[in-house]
Protein backbone atom coordinates (compact mmCIF):
# COMPACT_ATOMS: atom_id res chain seq x y z
CA UNK A 1 0.00 0.00 0.00
CA UNK A 2 1.27 3.55 -0.52
CA UNK A 3 2.21 6.11 1.44
CA UNK A 4 3.10 9.63 2.66
CA UNK A 5 5.14 10.94 5.23
CA UNK A 6 5.64 14.26 5.91
CA UNK A 7 8.19 15.24 7.71
CA UNK A 8 7.52 18.18 10.90
CA UNK A 9 3.82 17.74 11.92
CA UNK A 10 4.83 21.82 12.27
CA UNK A 11 7.36 24.80 10.15
CA UNK A 12 7.73 28.04 11.23
CA UNK A 13 9.60 30.39 9.28
CA UNK A 14 10.06 34.04 9.77
CA UNK A 15 8.23 36.28 6.83
CA UNK A 16 10.49 37.16 3.96
CA UNK A 17 12.31 33.53 4.69
CA UNK A 18 12.45 30.30 2.70
CA UNK A 19 9.63 28.02 2.89
CA UNK A 20 10.29 24.59 2.83
CA UNK A 21 8.16 21.67 3.01
CA UNK A 22 8.82 17.71 3.19
CA UNK A 23 7.03 15.23 1.14
CA UNK A 24 8.23 11.71 0.68
CA UNK A 25 6.07 8.87 -0.82
CA UNK A 26 6.65 5.07 -1.15
CA UNK A 27 5.86 3.74 -4.44
CA UNK A 28 7.66 1.57 -6.66
CA UNK A 29 6.35 3.36 -9.65
CA UNK A 30 6.14 6.97 -9.69
CA UNK A 31 2.69 8.42 -9.10
CA UNK A 32 1.07 11.56 -9.47
CA UNK A 33 1.48 13.68 -6.92
CA UNK A 34 -0.24 16.83 -5.55
CA UNK A 35 0.08 19.59 -2.79
CA UNK A 36 -3.09 20.96 -1.43
CA UNK A 37 -3.28 23.61 1.04
CA UNK A 38 -5.82 24.29 3.98
CA UNK A 39 -6.35 27.74 5.80
CA UNK A 40 -8.33 27.97 8.82
CA UNK A 41 -12.37 26.31 9.00
CA UNK A 42 -11.60 25.41 5.01
CA UNK A 43 -11.61 22.81 2.79
CA UNK A 44 -8.14 21.95 0.77
CA UNK A 45 -7.71 23.84 -2.20
CA UNK A 46 -4.85 22.82 -5.22
CA UNK A 47 -1.47 24.39 -4.49
CA UNK A 48 0.02 22.29 -7.49
CA UNK A 49 0.48 18.82 -9.07
CA UNK A 50 3.07 16.61 -10.69
CA UNK A 51 1.58 14.37 -13.76
CA UNK A 52 4.40 13.65 -15.78
CA UNK A 53 7.05 16.18 -17.72
CA UNK A 54 8.68 18.32 -16.08
CA UNK A 55 9.93 17.42 -12.62
CA UNK A 56 9.58 21.12 -11.01
CA UNK A 57 5.96 22.25 -10.90
CA UNK A 58 4.96 25.99 -10.23
CA UNK A 59 2.35 26.32 -8.12
CA UNK A 60 -0.33 29.12 -7.21
CA UNK A 61 1.28 32.05 -4.81
CA UNK A 62 4.52 31.30 -5.55
CA UNK A 63 4.76 27.78 -4.49
CA UNK A 64 6.85 25.23 -6.54
CA UNK A 65 7.37 21.67 -5.99
CA UNK A 66 10.26 19.32 -7.75
CA UNK A 67 10.00 15.67 -8.54
CA UNK A 68 12.72 13.50 -7.39
CA UNK A 69 12.42 9.88 -8.63
CA UNK A 70 15.30 8.63 -6.95
CA UNK A 71 14.77 10.16 -3.81
CA UNK A 72 10.54 9.31 -3.93
CA UNK A 73 10.54 13.17 -3.07
CA UNK A 74 7.94 15.78 -3.87
CA UNK A 75 9.01 18.56 -1.16
CA UNK A 76 7.35 22.04 -1.44
CA UNK A 77 9.10 25.30 -1.50
CA UNK A 78 8.56 29.08 -1.87
CA UNK A 79 11.20 31.71 -2.07
CA UNK A 80 10.12 33.88 0.37
CA UNK A 81 7.33 33.44 3.48
CA UNK A 82 4.14 35.52 3.22
CA UNK A 83 2.04 35.94 7.13
CA UNK A 84 -0.75 34.87 4.66
CA UNK A 85 1.26 31.52 3.93
CA UNK A 86 0.13 30.41 7.54
CA UNK A 87 -1.81 27.18 6.82
CA UNK A 88 -2.16 23.46 6.93
CA UNK A 89 -0.19 21.93 3.57
CA UNK A 90 -1.33 18.46 2.62
CA UNK A 91 0.82 16.05 0.44
CA UNK A 92 -1.21 13.72 -1.66
CA UNK A 93 -0.64 10.95 -4.17
CA UNK A 94 -2.39 8.30 -6.82
CA UNK A 95 -1.77 6.31 -9.35
CA UNK A 96 -4.97 6.82 -11.51
CA UNK A 97 -7.35 9.31 -12.53
CA UNK A 98 -9.64 8.73 -10.68
CA UNK A 99 -7.77 9.36 -7.79
CA UNK A 100 -9.70 6.49 -6.01
CA UNK A 101 -6.59 5.71 -4.09
CA UNK A 102 -6.05 9.09 -3.32
CA UNK A 103 -3.23 8.77 0.12
CA UNK A 104 -3.35 11.88 2.15
CA UNK A 105 0.11 12.43 4.49
CA UNK A 106 -0.34 13.54 7.97
CA UNK A 107 -0.02 17.25 7.19
CA UNK A 108 2.31 19.85 8.16
CA UNK A 109 1.37 22.90 9.87
CA UNK A 110 3.18 26.96 8.52
CA UNK A 111 2.80 29.15 10.97
CA UNK A 112 4.27 32.24 9.20
CA UNK A 113 6.16 35.03 12.33
CA UNK A 114 6.29 38.73 11.50
CA UNK B 1 -20.50 27.10 -10.32
CA UNK B 2 -20.60 26.25 -7.04
CA UNK B 3 -18.22 23.66 -7.26
CA UNK B 4 -18.78 21.17 -3.97
CA UNK B 5 -21.11 22.56 -1.86
CA UNK B 6 -21.84 20.70 1.83
CA UNK B 7 -24.06 20.73 4.41
CA UNK B 8 -24.37 20.92 7.05
CA UNK B 9 -21.40 23.13 8.35
CA UNK B 10 -21.73 22.16 11.71
CA UNK B 11 -23.13 19.58 13.47
CA UNK B 12 -24.09 18.08 17.01
CA UNK B 13 -25.34 15.01 17.53
CA UNK B 14 -25.95 12.39 20.53
CA UNK B 15 -24.55 9.18 20.82
CA UNK B 16 -26.82 6.82 19.05
CA UNK B 17 -28.62 9.47 16.83
CA UNK B 18 -28.52 8.99 12.74
CA UNK B 19 -27.79 11.82 10.47
CA UNK B 20 -27.07 12.32 6.65
CA UNK B 21 -24.02 14.85 5.46
CA UNK B 22 -25.30 16.40 2.52
CA UNK B 23 -22.61 16.71 -0.58
CA UNK B 24 -23.59 18.23 -4.28
CA UNK B 25 -21.36 19.00 -6.98
CA UNK B 26 -22.32 21.00 -10.24
CA UNK B 27 -18.93 20.13 -12.18
CA UNK B 28 -20.72 16.90 -14.02
CA UNK B 29 -17.76 15.14 -12.20
CA UNK B 30 -17.99 11.42 -12.13
CA UNK B 31 -15.80 10.69 -9.32
CA UNK B 32 -17.22 11.99 -6.11
CA UNK B 33 -15.82 10.88 -2.14
CA UNK B 34 -15.71 11.03 1.24
CA UNK B 35 -13.31 11.57 3.43
CA UNK B 36 -12.97 12.30 7.40
CA UNK B 37 -10.16 14.56 8.80
CA UNK B 38 -8.56 13.87 12.24
CA UNK B 39 -5.59 15.66 13.69
CA UNK B 40 -2.19 14.33 12.64
CA UNK B 41 -4.17 11.91 10.37
CA UNK B 42 -4.43 13.93 7.40
CA UNK B 43 -7.30 12.58 5.39
CA UNK B 44 -8.86 8.90 5.28
CA UNK B 45 -11.23 8.34 2.75
CA UNK B 46 -14.33 6.77 4.16
CA UNK B 47 -16.20 5.69 0.42
CA UNK B 48 -16.55 6.82 -3.04
CA UNK B 49 -18.22 6.32 -6.33
CA UNK B 50 -17.36 6.13 -9.62
CA UNK B 51 -21.02 7.23 -10.80
CA UNK B 52 -24.18 7.02 -10.07
CA UNK B 53 -25.37 3.61 -8.87
CA UNK B 54 -21.85 2.38 -8.29
CA UNK B 55 -20.13 2.75 -4.53
CA UNK B 56 -17.35 0.90 -2.92
CA UNK B 57 -15.36 1.39 0.25
CA UNK B 58 -12.68 3.15 1.81
CA UNK B 59 -10.04 2.62 4.21
CA UNK B 60 -12.73 3.44 7.18
CA UNK B 61 -16.14 2.83 6.17
CA UNK B 62 -17.62 1.42 9.39
CA UNK B 63 -20.71 2.88 10.67
CA UNK B 64 -20.83 5.20 7.48
CA UNK B 65 -23.13 4.77 4.48
CA UNK B 66 -23.27 5.94 1.02
CA UNK B 67 -25.49 5.87 -2.20
CA UNK B 68 -25.47 7.62 -5.88
CA UNK B 69 -29.11 7.87 -7.04
CA UNK B 70 -27.54 10.85 -9.36
CA UNK B 71 -24.33 12.19 -10.31
CA UNK B 72 -24.54 15.26 -8.39
CA UNK B 73 -25.41 13.98 -5.02
CA UNK B 74 -23.23 11.82 -2.59
CA UNK B 75 -25.13 11.95 0.71
CA UNK B 76 -23.09 10.10 3.32
CA UNK B 77 -25.09 8.38 6.29
CA UNK B 78 -24.22 7.82 10.12
CA UNK B 79 -26.18 5.12 10.97
CA UNK B 80 -25.64 5.08 14.95
CA UNK B 81 -23.13 7.85 15.71
CA UNK B 82 -20.41 7.44 18.12
CA UNK B 83 -18.06 9.74 19.81
CA UNK B 84 -15.52 8.64 17.94
CA UNK B 85 -17.12 9.59 14.89
CA UNK B 86 -16.70 12.87 16.07
CA UNK B 87 -14.70 14.57 13.06
CA UNK B 88 -14.35 17.22 9.54
CA UNK B 89 -16.00 15.71 6.94
CA UNK B 90 -14.87 16.58 3.31
CA UNK B 91 -17.03 15.72 0.21
CA UNK B 92 -14.25 15.65 -3.00
CA UNK B 93 -15.16 15.04 -6.82
CA UNK B 94 -13.04 15.04 -10.07
CA UNK B 95 -13.28 13.96 -13.52
CA UNK B 96 -13.08 10.14 -14.61
CA UNK B 97 -10.06 11.18 -17.15
CA UNK B 98 -8.03 14.26 -17.94
CA UNK B 99 -7.03 15.27 -14.36
CA UNK B 100 -4.53 13.10 -12.96
CA UNK B 101 -6.80 12.32 -10.02
CA UNK B 102 -7.10 16.19 -9.21
CA UNK B 103 -9.94 15.98 -6.57
CA UNK B 104 -12.05 19.41 -5.61
CA UNK B 105 -12.74 19.97 -2.09
CA UNK B 106 -16.20 21.22 -0.52
CA UNK B 107 -15.53 23.16 2.39
CA UNK B 108 -16.52 20.45 5.27
CA UNK B 109 -19.16 19.59 8.32
CA UNK B 110 -17.94 19.55 11.38
CA UNK B 111 -19.42 16.25 13.52
CA UNK B 112 -19.31 16.49 17.66
CA UNK B 113 -21.10 13.57 18.81
CA UNK B 114 -21.54 13.39 22.59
Amino acid sequence: AQSVTQLGSHVSVSEGALVLLRCNYSSSVPPYLFWYVQYPNQGLQLLLKYTTGATLVKGINGFEAEFKKSETSFHLTKPSAHMSDAAEYFCAVTHDNYGQNFVFGPGTRLSVLP
Amino acid sequence: NAGVTQTPKFQVLKTGQSMTLQCAQDMNHEYMSWYRQDPGMGLRLIHYSVGAGITDQGEVPNGYNVSRSTTEDFPLRLLSAAPSQTSVYFCASSRSSGTAGTQYFGPGTRLLVL
